[in-house]
């Protein structure tokens, strides 16, 4: 079946260092690729997505490129701040034979970032 | 323009109680899910629904229902609490199911 796998944390960084927390997936063909950040004491937002393969998805810094070949949808970022701090998502959704829209996450990075 | 809320935010309960759960949007969407969140899990799909009077089972159903009796509103049910339904659990919400999902802040349950 359709499963997300990311890297486990926590990170910790700090101020202004590169962010890379990596995201692998096995998929049947081509899912749409997403990731969530859920800040402290807060739902999930979208961060950014991508629907198909070479797509890069990108929002408030952060950027992700959908890799058919290597399966792969890594958020990076070139520079943290410490208002970055939260726990990341990436999630996959199945876009054919009827689906209904089920997000399938993976367990979730916690990032810290320290002044 | 509240978005998805939840009611209520934090909730204490003991084995064998029971339970409901809601959340309501105001955007209009059809489509409503309930996810449960774990340490180490991730999210899980509990139960959705495509539209008024409609509903799914999701990943994880077992030990809850769900009712969405009227289109802005999705109910999740415990009938008899298990310390294995403690949990952070969150409802969203999208318009169609190739859209963004929205989440609401959440709800705390813990039992004991």
């Amino acid at each position: 079946g359709n499963s997300v796998t990311q890297m486990e944390g926590p990170v910790t960084l700090s101020e202004e260092a590169f962010l890379t927390i990596n995201c692998t997936y096995t998929a049947t063909g081509y899912p749409s690729l997403f990731w969530y950040v859920q800040y402290p004491g807060e739902g999930l937002q979208l961060l950014l997505k991508a629907t198909k393969a070479d797509d890069k998805g990108s929002n408030k810094g952060f950027e992700a490129t959908y890799r058919k070949e290597t399966t792969s949808f890594h958020l990076e970022k070139g520079s943290v701040q410490v208002s970055d701090s939260a726990v990341y998502f990436c999630a996959l959704r199945w876009d054919y034979g009827g689906s209904q829209g089920n997000l399938i996450f993976g367990k979730g990075t916690k990032l810290s970032v320290k002044p | 323009n509240a978005g998805v809320t939840q009611t209520p935010k934090f909730r204490v309960l003991k084995t064998g109680q029971s339970m409901t759960l809601l959340c309501a949007q105001d955007m209009n969407h059809e489509y409503m899910y309930w996810y449960r969140q774990d340490p180490g899990m991730g999210l899980r799909l509990i139960h959705y629904s495509v539209g008024e009077g409609t509903t799914a089972k999701g990943e994880v159903p077992d030990g809850y229902n769900v009712s969405r009796l009227k289109k802005q509103n999705f109910l999740l049910g415990l009938e008899s609490a298990a310390p294995s339904q403690t949990s952070v659990y969150f409802c969203a919400s999208s318009p169609t199911a190739y859209n963004e999902q929205f989440f609401g802040p959440g709800t705390r349950l813990t039992v004991l």
